[in-house]
């Protein structure tokens, strides 16, 4: 099976743009996640869907926003992309079940300029 | 509110040798899973190990273990027989069952673990 994939890679845009990343679940999963991780915050949570539903919501600003469609594969949009939005984002995806476990995507690089 | 606590700024340990990285949670829900992750410098977060907060053995995935101790809320893995490849940021994480089919984690802020030859 073909894991989580994230694109793009990578990623430099300025202060005021915006931006959308993409992440394809593993096949089968209809839960995705959304996380950010920069070196002064750690790992936080953005948010989830399941069946292009938002299910759980970090606590991010509104310029944070995400969509998932009938296939699973899920966006996320930041706009007015500010410097401290320079992260890397991750997206996870999960089979149902209490205790399935989450797999990672190799994440999106982030540089606001 | 969940909370994941790892203290060890960074861990050497020496190749072969078995390497022992603390995690302690708070948490105020009766069923919940604990994760461990490692994540190299690629940055992709990998799955290592899972324990159910019921479940009544530790868990053990080849050269990863978890130690277990319910009672002091702690969680710790333990790496076997190191490896040059086990160098990298280790996460502790938890998913609390009680909401459900809720998928969030929390992580704690990592563990270096450098690996001497």
């Amino acid at each position: 099976k073909a894991g989580v994939t994230q694109t793009p890679r990578y990623l430099i845009k300025t202060r005021g743009q915006q931006v959308t990343l993409s992440c394809s679940p593993i096949s089968g999963h209809r839960s995705v996640s959304w996380y950010q991780q920069t070196p002064g915050q750690g790992l936080q949570f953005l948010f989830e869907y399941f069946s292009e539903t938002q299910r759980n919501k970090g606590n991010f600003p509104g310029r944070f926003s995400g969509r998932q469609f009938s296939n699973s594969r899920s966006e996320m949009n930041v706009s007015t992309l500010e410097l401290g939005d320079s992260a890397l984002y991750l997206c996870a995806s999960r089979s149902s079940g209490l205790q399935e476990t989450q797999y990672f995507g190799p994440g999106t690089r982030l540089l606001v300029l | 509110a969940q909370k994941i606590t790892q203290t060890q700024p960074g861990m050497f340990v020496q190749e072969k040798e078995a390497v022992t990285l603390d995690c302690t949670y708070d948490t105020s829900d009766p069923s919940y899973g604990l994760f461990w992750y490692k994540q190299p410098s690629s940055g992709e977060m990998i799955f290592l190990i899972y324990q159910g907060s019921y479940d009544q053995q530790n868990a053990t995935e080849g050269r990863y273990s978890l130690n277990f101790q319910k009672a002091r809320k702690s969680a710790n893995l333990v790496i076997s027989a190191s490896q040059l490849g086990d160098s990298a940021m280790y996460f502790c994480a938890m998913r609390d069952h009680y909401t459900g089919a809720n998928s969030k984690l929390t992580f704690g802020k990592g563990i270096t673990l450098s690996v001497r030859p």
